[in-house]
């Protein structure tokens, strides 16, 4: 059984600076089945990332994810104020979960 | 416009039985799986399974299998959760959501359901 697990748990950044969240699997995902969401309080995930590195559509380009095997990354290049919220990493393999989620808010 | 939207809050009472909806537009409904994510107050997203609404194959993760049942009325383009038990313990968020591609479930999901909050309480 595969486990995510995400860091930090939190993270206190200002707008402008650059974010670094890091997913972390416990056996290597296959094929880089591996997305990142943002949500914002009262709303519903929205997906950014997929394949561990492809943007979705409509994803600024200050987004971006990167890593294969067991590590993961997501950067945003200069958090914007619309940016603060919580990201999830998620598997979407054989039998698909989710990590717990990094919060970013404002400093 | 591709989108799901879900049916409203419901408050329960634990033993009671409930089923929530999900109706899919814009999109040919047979051809993608709809995946539930549970989120309970205040934490993380799970995953719970999804069904194909072509031939109502079911994957349930093994922490919600014998718990929900997932069904489908592809006549109305919706999917539905089902509780026949319901706890206190399944008071949360649940969203529907689709599948980004529909080359099958192992897709990161790109259209997610506004939510359903359950609350189960006496």
């Amino acid at each position: 059984e595969i486990v995510l697990t995400q860091s930090p748990g939190s993270l206190s950044l200002s707008p402008g600076e650059r974010a670094t969240l890091s997913c972390w699997a416990s056996q290597s995902l296959s094929r880089s089945y591996l997305a990142w969401y943002q949500q914002k309080p009262g709303q519903a995930p929205r997906l950014l990332i997929y394949a561990a590195s492809t943007r979705a559509t409509g994803v600024p380009d200050r987004f971006s994810g990167s890593g294969s095997g067991t590590g993961f990354t997501l950067t945003i290049s200069r958090l914007e104020p619309e940016d603060f919220a919580v990201y999830y990493c998620q598997h979407y393999g054989m039998s698909p979960l989710f990590g717990p989620g990094t919060k970013v808010d404002i400093k | 416009e591709m989108q799901l939207v879900q049916s409203g809050a419901g408050v329960k009472k634990p033993g009671e039985s409930l089923r929530i909806s999900c109706k899919g537009s814009g999109y040919r409904f047979t051809d993608y799986w709809i995946a539930w994510v549970r989120q309970m107050p205040g934490k993380g997203l799970e995953w719970m399974g999804l069904i194909d609404p072509d031939d109502s194959d079911s994957r349930y993760s093994p922490s919600f299998q014998g718990q929900v049942t997932f069904s489908v009325d592809k006549s109305i383009n919706t999917a539905y959760l089902q509780w026949s038990n319901l706890k206190a313990s399944d008071t949360a968020i649940y969203y529907c959501a689709r599948p980004q591609f529909n080359s099958g479930w192992s897709n990161a999901l790109d259209i997610w359901g506004q939510g359903t909050m359950v609350t189960v309480s006496s």
